[in-house]
């Protein structure tokens, strides 16, 4: 079975750019997750969806960053415009219940200029 | 106070030898952890998880202390394979992780 899958696996822009980061998570998998991690931060949660509703953006750093989950097997985290404090590794991650385990995707590594 | 706390490490082990480390957290009404593995520039990956008193998988043990809110990863026998990063992660509505622990295991 195919895993979670995200894309672009590295992302290079320049800062004020539209940057949109995608995943399709495990099929069959209720809950989705959008993760930042950094060197300094850590792995932090930025969002998370069940049945593609978004439950809890607490965790989204500024009016800067949106995510959409349209369908089941996919959804989308925007940053608009980009900062180079948006550099970092972006997770996406599913599971089938909460608490449950989380399964993660290869991440996109994003790099602002 | 952060949610869950970890020793960053590194904790560097010849091969063979016995590791444990710790994760503290703050919500006594926590009552799911997970051990995540992950490897240098890759994704976190599932090790192992706890729902009660510990798991056991392999040379792998977890354990949880909710008295004094606390849960362990214990490896036996370390391979240089072992050596990652290794994150812990309280459940609940969301998964909140610590930092992370820095396992290096020498030849």
């Amino acid at each position: 079975d195919a895993g979670v899958i995200q894309s672009p696996r590295h992302e290079v822009t320049e800062m004020g750019q539209e940057v949109t980061l995608r995943c399709k998570p495990i099929s069959g998998h209720d809950y989705l997750f959008w993760y930042r991690q950094t060197m300094m931060r850590g792995l932090e949660l930025l969002i998370y969806f069940n049945n593609n509703v978004p439950i809890d953006d607490s965790g989204m750093p500024e009016d800067r960053f949106s995510a959409k989950m349209p369908n089941a097997s996919f959804s989308t985290l925007k940053i608009q415009p980009s900062e180079p404090r948006d550099s970092a590794v972006y997770f996406c991650a599913s599971s089938l219940a909460q608490p449950h385990e989380q399964f993660f995707g290869p991440g996109t590594r994003l790099t602002v200029l | 106070r952060k949610e869950v706390e970890q020793d960053p490490g590194p904790f560097n082990v010849p091969e063979g030898a016995t590791v444990a480390f710790n994760c503290t957290y703050s919500n006594s009404a926590s009552q799911s952890f997970f051990w995540y593995r992950q490897d240098c520039r890759k994704e976190p990956k599932l090790l192992m998880s706890v729902y009660s008193s510990g798991n056991e998988d392999g040379r792998f043990t977890a354990q949880l202390n909710r008295a004094s809110q606390y849960i362990s990863l214990l490896i036996r026998d370390s391979k240089l394979s072992d050596s990652a990063t290794y994150l812990c992660g309280r459940g609940g509505n969301k998964l909140v992780f610590g930092a992370g622990t820095i396992l290096r295991v020498k030849s």
